[in-house]
């Protein structure tokens, strides 16, 4: 199993172009995560979906947007990037739905910059 | 705003010492998780203790939990090289299910 596996590994964008993070899991994860990751800072939720088909705002939502495509597929978009969104974007997964919280499991990230 | 914070932001020690960690959190909690970072890497769970739990170990890991202080412990024992990395306590709320909202972390030193 490659676990949670997310495209592409590193990006340069420049202010107002748009793109598409791509994040997918093979181990039947109910649930799915995006986080954004500063430097010197923890992670930070930007949207997350419980189950395929549902999607919601997390802690910092503004400026992107999300579609939880099938159950193992998760992207995040960028419509107009802007250097404050210059991170690294981390893509989780967990189990069991039903409300119960389980570990995440994280792929490797993406390394934006935006000039 | 951050629900955990960590202590301390930093910490570098000898190989073979031990290495404690804290995490502070401002809400009542369902769980608390620890996660460790290798540098450049995505984040890997490491132990998850619950509101009713006091202490819990793995391996050479002790985490403790007082929920009337609102905070928790990470021991690592005999740490070694590899150990080396950042660690985030991540807690999960009581409301808003399936979110976990993390601390800054703490970036740990093993020196050999």
């Amino acid at each position: 199993n490659a676990g949670v596996t997310q495209t592409p590994k590193f990006q340069v964008l420049k202010t107002g172009q748009s793109m598409t993070l791509q994040c997918a899991q093979d181990m039947n994860h109910n649930s799915m995560y995006w986080y954004r990751q500063d430097p010197g800072m923890g992670l930070r939720l930007i949207y997350y979906s419980a189950s395929e088909g549902t999607t919601d705002k997390g802690e910092v939502p503004n400026g992107y947007n999300v579609s939880r495509l099938n159950k193992r597929e998760f992207s995040l978009r960028l419509e107009s990037a802007a250097p404050s969104q210059t991170s690294v974007y981390f893509c989780a997964s967990s189990g069991p739905a039903g409300g119960r919280l389980d570990t995440q499991y994280f792929g490797p990230g993406t390394r934006l910059t935006v000039l | 705003s951050q629900q955990g914070e960590e202590d301390p932001q930093a910490l570098s020690i000898q190989e073979g010492e031990n290495a404690t960690m804290n995490c502070s959190y401002k809400t009542s909690i369902n769980n608390l998780q620890w996660y460790r970072q290798n540098s450049g890497r995505g984040l890997v769970h490491l132990i998850l203790i619950r509101s009713n739990e006091r202490e819990k170990h793995s391996g050479r890991l002790r985490v403790t939990l007082d929920t009337s202080k609102k905070s928790s412990s990470l021991l690592i024992t005999a740490s070694r090289a590899a150990d080396t990395a950042s660690y985030f306590c991540a807690t999960a709320l009581l409301q808003g299910a399936q979110k976990l909202v993390f601390g800054q972390g703490t970036r740990l030193t093993i020196n050999p």
